[in-house]
């Protein structure tokens, strides 16, 4: 079935150490994945997105790699800041494409 | 550009009562979902408006209902409240052509609905 989750639920590191949160995906036809972060009493804010033809995407600070083979996606942040500090969800978009399945989250807690 | 806005940002209703959520989608954006997300767990799909008609749903009872209104904003109508419809209900907006293209999904702050 289709089903996406996180391998880790906690993650807690320290100011400016590099962050890696894991999410593992079932669906091998999934051609579009998105990581979200989302801080207490708000909603999930979008980081950034992958798309089935690439193995990686950088943003600002952010790396997303996929793994097709082992159906594996990581999210990296470089020199973590105290504003990381939220829970951070991995999704991908459903077989019908009209909606998006959500992990269930790691938390991530970073100390100065 | 205006993102996607949700009222009331917090609801408290009886057991049986019915509660009606609203969200004005992002600007540019033609497709809106809304995800029901108990605490401490990801957001599940409950369902997808794309021109006016629903065009997904997720494992949710009929008593979950929607509406899309033609400048793109929606509702999500919830009857017969249980308990365990207490949770964050949150509405995301994208541009999808035919539905099922989406990409770019925005979400809301989400309206927090207790259930007593």
């Amino acid at each position: 079935g289709e089903s996406v989750g996180l391998h880790l639920p906690t993650l807690s590191v320290q100011e400016g150490d590099n962050s890696i949160i894991n999410c593992a995906y079932s669906n091998s036809a999934s051609d579009y994945f998105i990581w979200y972060k989302q801080e207490s009493g708000k909603g999930p804010q979008f980081i950034i997105d992958i798309r089935s033809n690439m193995d990686k995407r950088q943003g600002q600070r952010v790396t997303v790699l996929l793994n097709k083979t082992v159906k594996h996606l990581s999210l990296q942040i470089a020199a973590t800041q105290p504003g990381d500090s939220a829970v951070y969800f991995c999704a991908e978009k459903n077989q019908a494409g009209t909606a998006l399945i959500f992990g269930k989250g790691t938390t991530l807690s970073v100390s100065s | 550009e205006t993102g996607v806005t949700q009222s009331p940002t917090h609801l408290i209703k009886t057991r049986g009562q019915q509660v009606t959520l609203r969200c004005s989608s992002q600007s540019g954006h033609n497709t809106v979902s809304w995800y029901q997300q108990a605490l401490g767990q990801g957001p599940q799909f409950i369902f997808q408006y794309y021109r006016e008609e629903e065009n997904g749903r997720g494992n949710f009872p009929p008593r979950f209902s929607g509406l899309q209104f033609p400048n793109y904003s929606s509702e999500l109508n919830v009857n017969a409240l249980e308990l365990d419809d207490s949770a964050l209900y949150l509405c995301a907006s994208s541009l999808s052509s035919g539905g099922r293209g989406a990409y770019g999904y925005t979400f809301g702050s989400g309206t927090r609905l207790t259930v007593v």
